[in-house]
């Protein structure tokens, strides 16, 4: 199953609202789940099955979607957000991760 | 708190072998699937392996399979990941993983140079 991510990269400012996109090239249910990674750092994963927020992760963050398009949003973007997301999907093997979005300061 | 503990990086030369381990504590070992993503420099992420609790079940990404082999000792509560017949496209920094519903847990990574 691939994961298409879009955009690859995007440039925004603190407090702006901020969306990313995740195709599965075949239904997946809600089997997926969000994961931030900050340079030289392990990943951390945000959300799972497909809209649920892991446990001390900011309520600004959110997921939807089900089937084969799926969403994160970033409510009101800070600091600490710039960062590469990438989605991940857990239905089948073998496993698969979207190519990344890079969230970088305007 | 649940931690892993990847350690067994280094470099190697094409065609050689390696073998990373991933000590795991804070967390009932035995009763959670394991799995080992890697990310080359630069790049994104990439699920290698997962193994089911017991053992008796293994998965693997074509890019090596027949080459990379997955297990684990409940007693010592570690994962490990054999790597034969070594490419540069290799290259990467390796992590385990661990987690219910997605991959809640990461190690630190280590880093596996294949290179002459």
């Amino acid at each position: 199953i691939q994961l298409t991510q879009s955009p690859s990269s995007l440039s925004a400012s603190v407090g702006d609202r901020v969306t990313i996109t995740c195709r599965a090239s075949q239904g997946i249910s809600s089997y997926l789940a969000w994961y931030q990674q900050k340079p030289g750092k392990a990943p951390k994963v945000l959300i799972y099955v497909a809209s649920t927020l892991q446990s001390g992760v900011p309520s600004r963050f959110s997921g939807s979607g089900s089937g084969t398009d799926f969403t994160l949003t970033i409510s009101s973007l800070q600091p600490e957000d710039f960062a590469t997301y990438y989605c991940q999907q857990l239905k089948s093997y073998p496993l698969t991760f979207g190519g990344g979005t890079k969230v970088e300061i305007k | 708190e649940v931690q892993l503990v990847e350690s067994g990086g280094g470099l190697v030369q094409p065609g050689g072998s390696l073998r990373l381990s991933c000590a795991a504590s804070g967390f009932t070992f035995s009763t959670y699937w394991m799995s080992w993503v890697r990310q080359a420099p630069g790049k994104g992420l990439e699920w290698l392996a997962s193994i089911k609790q017991d053992g008796s079940e293994k998965y693997y990404v074509d890019s090596v399979k027949g080459r990379f082999t997955i297990s684990r000792d409940n007693a010592k509560k570690s994962l490990s990941l054999q790597m034969n017949s070594l490419r540069a496209e290799d290259t990467a920094v390796y992590y385990c993983a661990w987690g219910n519903n997605a991959f809640d847990i990461w190690g630190q990574g280590t880093m596996v140079t294949v290179s002459s």
